[in-house]
């Protein structure tokens, strides 16, 4: 299994400014994910980084409110940028294991105030 | 878009078994999983099925799986305190090479009663 490191766990931000999340991972993989769970609600996907590309962002998601970065086979950040209240929630980083599974890191909880 | 329901609550007295449900749409769904989240915490991978099986028990969990109907459980027997949580279903469905997104129920919260 992987295991995955999420920064920071919380934290209470002022709306208008911007946060970086980073996700280490201990092994190398080629896709790494990132969700967002907003209270009370499912998992939904924002987008997949690949090493040496742009993300792929899913539908109602944009590169300019959540730039990621992907620099190594390791590591990767989500930005969330000019955050409003709507904003609150859990970000969650997630790899592909060697096989079919899918591991998730513990979460960063986002307030924003 | 492909949908997963799951009931939203599942209270059990501590001992007995807990069964959480699951439905879903995608007919091309490979592989299923479920999730266990704890408060505070990220999610933490229980187990899966491949979608050619009908069941898989690991311990005190059971999955079972009819494919036909698009449904999907998972028995926690000897239910604990401990297993206190919200239990994720996900599914992944077969959208050609390089897929592995996953879409999620809105979970079960499993209360145990001591």
């Amino acid at each position: 299994s992987a295991v995955i490191s999420q920064k920071p766990s919380r934290d209470i931000c002022q709306r208008g400014t911007s946060l970086t999340i980073q996700c280490q991972v201990d092994s190398q993989v080629t896709m790494m994910f990132w969700y967002r769970q907003q209270p009370g609600q499912s998992l939904t996907l924002i987008a997949t980084a690949n090493q040496g590309s742009e993300a792929t962002y899913e539908s109602g998601f944009v590169i300019d409110k959540f730039p990621i970065s992907r620099p190594n086979l390791t590591f990767s950040t989500l930005t969330v940028s000019n955050m409003s209240p709507e904003d609150s929630s859990i970000y969650l980083c997630s790899v592909q294991g060697s096989g079919t599974e899918a591991f998730f890191g513990q979460g960063t909880r986002l307030t924003v105030v | 878009g492909e949908d997963v329901e799951q009931s939203l609550f599942l209270s059990v007295r501590e001992g007995d078994s807990s069964v959480i449900n699951c439905t879903y749409t995608d007919s091309s769904s490979t592989y299923l999983y479920w999730y266990k989240q704890e408060p505070g915490a990220g999610l933490q991978l229980l187990t899966y099925i491949f979608s050619n099986m009908d069941m898989k028990q690991d311990q005190r969990l059971t999955v079972l799986l009819n494919k036909k109907d698009k449904h999907l459980s998972l028995r926690i027997a000897d239910t604990q305190t401990g297993d206190s949580a919200i239990y994720f279903c996900a599914e992944k469905g077969d959208s050609g090479a390089g897929s592995y997104q996953l879409t999620f129920g809105k979970g079960t919260k499993l209360s145990v009663i001591p």
